[in-house]
């Protein structure tokens, strides 16, 4: 079946500019989750989405990043005024809910602010 | 305090060996689930190997086995009979709490090398 999928699988945009990055969980999971890692890094949490709830926005590291998911299925994730620092690949991930709820990750999106 | 600690930064192994690579968590919940993940250098993240806390049987996948030692909180995977491609990035992390769908906490990695 299909996994998950996201895009672009790179970008590359200017410091100071927004830019959307897009996630399609896999169809009937319910759970969706953003992770970033920086090179030669361990991933990070971002913000996780389950069902209708309220999201998990407590790993977002500023103001400046935002996520929305429509209609329980994708997600983007939004990031405004881009700093070199964002630089890193984005990973998103979705999960059943129930045991064990393993999560499946995309191929991620690599962003690299100049 | 690190919540996932892989002490291991790199592993060397030879082809066809075992290999143990370290994992040990912090958690205060009785109720929390291990995985382990492989990222190869073409960076996808795939799962392996699952344990919950209240698995009494170590968790096997294949080639892949989990020794859970719940009192000293670790949570090893052994990989037996290392082949090229297991030459990868290899990730622990925890799912805290009963509920099932909530965020995971990942290790720093081990870079696993396989020697021909």
């Amino acid at each position: 079946g299909a996994g998950v999928s996201q895009s672009p699988s790179n970008k590359v945009t200017e410091k100071g500019k927004d830019v959307e990055l897009r996630c399609d969980p896999i169809s009937g999971h319910t759970a969706l989750y953003w992770y970033r890692q920086s090179l030669g890094q361990g991933l990070e949490f971002l913000i996780y989405f389950q069902g209708n709830s309220a999201p998990d926005k407590s790993g977002l590291p500023s103001d400046r990043f935002s996520a929305e998911r429509t209609g329980g299925s994708v997600s983007t994730l939004t990031i405004q005024r881009t700093q070199q620092e964002d630089s890193a690949v984005y990973l998103c991930a979705s999960s059943p809910i129930v045991l064990p709820d393993t999560q499946y990750f995309g191929p991620g999106t690599r962003l690299t602010v100049l | 305090a690190q919540k996932i600690t892989q002490t291991q930064p790199g592993m060397f192994v030879q082809e066809k060996e075992a290999v143990t690579l370290d994992c040990t968590y912090d958690t205060s919940d009785q109720s929390y689930g291990l995985f382990w993940y492989k990222q190869p250098s073409s960076g996808e993240m795939i799962f392996l190997i699952y344990q919950g806390s209240y698995d009494e049987q170590n968790a096997t996948e294949g080639r892949y086995s989990l020794n859970f030692q719940k009192a000293r909180k670790s949570a090893n995977l052994v990989i037996s009979a290392s082949q090229l491609g297991d030459s990868a990035m290899y990730f622990c992390a925890m799912r805290e709490g009963n509920n099932a769908g909530n965020m995971l906490t990942f290790g720093g990695g081990t870079r696993l090398m396989v020697k021909p």
